[in-house]
């Protein structure tokens, strides 16, 4: 069973430019998180999303975005990229809504802003 | 906000010996899991703990819930170079998210 796919493995920016990141679920998986991680913070929540819906948000600005397709796969946006968005971007996916579900993550986007 | 506390940040021990990863809150939790991730790789589930008082083990881990559900402490016996890694607690309060530690890096030598 394959497991979760984000997109690209890594990506260099540069300040002011946009990205979009692309995380892919286990197959029947229907929520998906996404996650920022960074040596100094750890891992912070960014938002969940469930049947095509943002069921949470961590606390984040606004210029970090999120959606969800029909399919389950999901994309985070961040635009007007700062020199502190420089982290590991994991999304995890799970059967159902966060809860006490166990978490399946992905290898991550490494994510450089110059 | 919760909190989740996990001491000691960093971990470098011999191959062989044991050690003990803690993680504490002020919160009561309705269930802990724990994860550990490879470098360059996204973390990985361990256990998940959910009653007060419970031990779990996972071949030579050792995990135990907190009775009154606000602490978790993660053992490992005769470490070896494969445990090494970072491992992550993370809460579950009811409140619909997770809430991780900041993780303890633990470095196992030859």
């Amino acid at each position: 069973k394959a497991g979760v796919t984000q997109t690209p493995r890594y990506l260099i920016k540069t300040r002011g430019q946009q990205v979009t990141l692309s995380c892919s679920p286990i197959s029947g998986h229907r929520s998906v998180s996404w996650y920022q991680q960074t040596p100094g913070q750890g891992l912070q929540f960014l938002f969940e999303y469930f049947s095509e819906t943002q069921r949470n948000k961590g606390n984040f600005p606004g210029r970090f975005s999120g959606r969800q397709f029909s399919n389950s796969r999901s994309e985070m946006n961040v635009s007007t990229l700062e020199l502190g968005d420089s982290a590991l971007y994991l999304c995890a996916s799970s059967l159902n809504p966060m809860g006490n579900q166990p978490q399946h993550f992905g290898d991550g986007t490494r994510l450089s802003i110059l | 906000t919760q909190l989740l506390e996990q001491s000691p940040q960093f971990l470098s021990i011999q191959e062989g010996e044991n050690l003990t990863v803690y993680c504490n809150s002020s919160s009561v939790f309705s269930s802990l899991q724990w994860y550990r991730q490879e470098p360059g790789e996204g973390p990985v589930l361990l256990v998940t703990v959910v009653t007060g008082g419970e031990v779990k083990k996972l071949k030579r881990l050792t995990f135990q819930f907190g009775d009154a559900r606000k602490d978790s402490s993660l053992h490992i016996t005769a470490a070896q170079p494969g445990d090494t890694g970072l491992y992550l607690c993370a809460g579950y309060s009811g409140y619909s998210t997770l809430t991780f530690g900041k993780g303890t890096m633990l470095l196992v030598s030859p």
